[in-house]
């Protein structure tokens, strides 16, 4: 079955970087455009960013645009979030999602993983 | 940016009741419009999606409709697995989601 699984989570003091994982199996990775989807503690789901199933195209929220990173290893089934210059308004738990459908993608996401906690405090 | 505004904010439902769910988009999303259902310590689930297309596996209990600014998530009648946070997401111009709207037993 189709499994997402995210990994690098933490506790990082402001400015620092951190580099986050999802780990996926029971599909064909690389037919997939991949997210990254966070949720605040309290507060609803925000999009982070979106890589196309090649790794070509890449796109960002307004708020990460500069500091945070999505890519991509094709033969290792994962996608990454390097994350920088961390700000106190980045804790959340970030989530890995697939895309709907497989190559042209859809902007809606399905299935997730279950989430990876990032904390930024000093 | 496109704002997405859910109403209520809190809907308190018996098993067995209708329930319906707004979701107003600042600007037109064509049919460019998903569900989510969200429940604690789990992951989303994807509901509907272009507006009123259900997703694999999902209930024929759950319905989508509307387009343009005015999308509306139906559950025909609510069972007990349904009490969760419910979020609609726009995919027209970046990707952004409501606040959500709970779904809570009465």
């Amino acid at each position: 079955q189709v499994q997402l699984v995210e990994s690098g989570g933490g506790v990082v003091q402001p400015g620092r970087s951190l580099r986050l994982s999802c780990a996926a199996s029971g599909f064909t990775f690389s037919s997939y455009a991949m997210h990254w989807v966070r949720q605040a503690p309290g507060k609803g789901l925000e999009w982070v960013a979106i890589i196309s199933y090649d790794g070509s195209n890449k796109y960002y929220a307004d708020s990460v645009k500069g500091r945070l990173t999505i890519s991509r290893d094709n033969s290792k089934n994962t996608v990454y979030l390097q994350m920088s210059s961390l700000r106190a308004e980045d804790t959340a738990l970030y989530y890995c999602a697939r895309d709907y459908r497989a190559v042209a993608g859809t902007n809606w996401f399905d299935p997730w993983g279950q989430g990876t906690l990032v904390t930024v405090s000093s | 940016e496109i704002v997405l505004t859910q109403s209520p904010a809190t809907l308190s439902l018996s098993p067995g009741e209708r329930a319906t769910l707004s979701c107003r988009a600042s600007q037109s999303v064509r049919s460019y419009l998903a569900w989510y259902q969200h429940k604690p310590g789990q992951a989303p689930r994807l509901l509907i999606y272009d507006a009123s297309n259900r997703a694999t596996g999902i209930p024929a209990r759950f319905s989508g409709s509307g387009s343009g600014t005015d999308f509306t998530l139906t559950i025909s009648s609510v069972e007990p697995e349904d009490f969760a946070v419910y979020y609609c997401q726009q995919g027209s111009n970046s990707l952004t989601f409501g606040g959500g709207t709970k779904v809570e037993i009465k």
